[in-house]
């Protein structure tokens, strides 16, 4: 079945380290991908999505790109801030029927100190 | 404009008690969605409701669960009896159509005892 694989955190950085946040998804047809973020004390944000193969989804500086040759959306971020500080999910949409679900990943906590 | 809302935020029951989660989605979102994540590990889709129909059920982990949505508008989410392994965070969702984002709710953490 579909599923999504990303890295275990909890990944630490010091504030402007370049960030990486490996995510792998198995899937049947064509998925689209996103990046949720979850901020201490809120509910899950779509941070970014793909639809397609090589699309690139981009937002507050992270971008994450489809790569259906290597089944992956690595998110990535040049410079990251303190208030990045987050737990943030991969996911895959799957269609069924013409509905809806979406499929998580773990999630990684990432924190970042000054 | 008003976006999910869930209550409680929080709740601690014994095993074998009842609770009820309730779920607000966002006005004129046809679809919600209930998602929950248990001990840390990934966000598992429970159900899909479209207005008050049930499209997708395949999530409902067993029976102990019962999920209700009456006029298409709010949702709860029953737990009957509660079991140690239902701990965790349970995450509601509304979109306006199956195409469009899902937007998150700020989850019951549910702690059973």
């Amino acid at each position: 079945g579909n599923s999504v694989t990303q890295m275990e955190g909890p990944v630490t950085l010091s504030e402007e380290a370049f960030l990486t946040i490996n995510c792998t998804y198995t899937a049947t047809g064509y998925p689209s991908l996103f990046w949720y973020v979850q901020y201490p004390g809120e509910g899950l944000q779509l941070l970014l999505k793909a639809t397609k193969a090589d699309d690139k989804g981009s937002n507050k500086g992270f971008e994450a790109t489809y790569r259906k040759e290597t089944t992956s959306f690595h998110l990535e971020k040049g410079s990251v801030q303190v208030s990045d500080s987050a737990v943030y999910f991969c996911a895959l949409s799957s269609y069924s029927g013409g509905y809806n679900k979406l499929i998580f990943g773990a999630g990684t906590r990432l924190a970042v100190h000054p | 404009e008003a976006g999910v809302t869930q209550f409680p935020s929080h709740s601690v029951i014994e095993k074998g008690q009842t609770v009820t989660l309730r779920c607000d989605p966002i006005s004129g979102h046809d679809n919600l969605y209930w998602y929950r994540r248990v001990m840390g590990k990934e966000i598992k889709f429970l159900l899909h409701f479209v207005k008050e129909s049930k499209q997708d059920e395949s999530g409902m982990p067993n029976n102990r669960f019962l999920a209700e949505r009456t006029g298409g508008t709010y949702s709860t989410l029953k737990v009957q009896p509660a079991e140690l392994e239902d701990s965790g965070v349970y995450f509601c969702a509304s979109s306006q159509d199956w195409l469009n984002e899902q937007f998150f709710g700020p989850g019951t953490r549910l702690t059973v005892l």
